[in-house]
C-alpha cells in the first residue's frame, strides 16, 4: 500500500525567509513524487516532480524539492518566500507498477506573513 | 492549449436526487481521473479512465460511477445523493505515462441540501 504524510497542517513563514513544507511517503519500490499547489476556489496546479536522477528537483515559481531515499522524504523548499506563495500544498506519490493511482497527502496550508 | 474544463462550476441538489458532472480533458490527454475533496477527508481518489476503460477505482460506494467517451471527455454520476456527498469534485487529465503530472480543472462544487 502507498501512503503520504504531511506532518504539518499549517506552516507560517515571514516574507523573504526560506520555507520548507515536509512530506514523507511509503510505497513499494521507487516512487514517482509530485508537489501541487491549490489556491482558493481553484483546482490543483502542478509544481514539480521527481522521476529519477538528481535528488534536487527544480520546479515552477522558484520552488524546489529534495528527494531523500533513505528518509523516504520529498520536502518542498523555496529560498525566499513571497506573500503570493500563501496557499494549500499537496504532496503526492505514485508507484511504478501502474496498479495504483496518484495518492495525495492531506495538505499543508502555507501562510507567508508580510 | 486549453486546460481541463469542468462543468458546471456550482451545483445545488437535494438528498435522493442524482447528478452528472462533466470533464473535458486537455487535448491529447487520454487519462482522466476524478477526486472528491472535502475539508475533513482531504483529496480522495474516485476512479481513473483511460481509453474509455476504468483503469483504477477508489473506495467509494457504487452510487458513484463514471464513464469516458471516445473523445476522452468524461462524466461522473452520483445517484441517491446524501448530505455527505457535498464536496468539491475535481477532474484531472494526463498523457499516457505514469510519470506524467496530472492537470486539474477548477472543480465542481456540489452542495446537497
Amino acid at each position: 500500500a502507498q501512503s503520504v504524510a504531511q506532518p504539518e497542517d499549517q506552516v507560517n513563514v515571514a516574507e523573504g525567509n526560506p520555507l520548507t513544507v515536509k512530506c514523507t511517503y511509503s510505497v513499494s519500490g521507487n516512487p514517482y513524487l509530485f508537489w501541487y499547489v491549490q489556491y482558493p476556489n481553484r483546482g490543483l496546479q502542478f509544481l514539480l516532480k521527481y522521476i529519477t536522477g538528481d535528488n534536487l528537483v527544480k520546479g515552477s515559481y522558484g520552488f524546489e524539492a529534495e528527494f531523500n531515499k533513505s528518509q523516504t522524504s520529498f520536502h518542498l523548499k523555496k529560498p525566499s518566500a513571497l506573500v503570493s506563495d500563501s496557499a494549500l500544498y499537496f504532496c503526492a506519490v505514485r508507484d511504478r507498477t501502474g496498479a495504483n493511482n496518484l495518492f495525495f497527502g492531506t495538505g499543508t496550508r502555507l501562510t507567508v506573513i508580510p | 492549449k486549453a486546460g481541463v474544463t469542468q462543468t458546471p462550476r456550482y451545483l445545488i441538489k437535494t438528498r435522493g436526487q442524482q447528478v452528472t458532472l462533466s470533464c473535458s480533458p486537455i487535448s491529447g490527454h487520454r487519462s482522466v481521473s476524478w477526486y472528491q475533496q472535502t475539508p475533513g477527508q482531504g483529496l480522495q481518489f474516485l476512479f481513473e479512465y483511460f481509453s474509455e476503460t476504468q483503469r483504477n477505482k477508489g473506495n467509494f460506494p457504487g452510487r458513484f460511477s463514471g464513464r469516458q467517451f471516445s473523445n476522452s471527455r468524461s462524466e461522473m454520476n452520483v445517484s441517491t445523493l446524501e448530505l455527505g456527498d457535498s464536496a468539491l469534485y475535481l477532474c484531472a487529465s494526463s498523457p499516457t505515462g505514469l510519470n506524467q503530472p496530472q492537470h486539474f480543472g477548477d472543480g465542481t462544487r456540489l452542495s446537497i441540501l
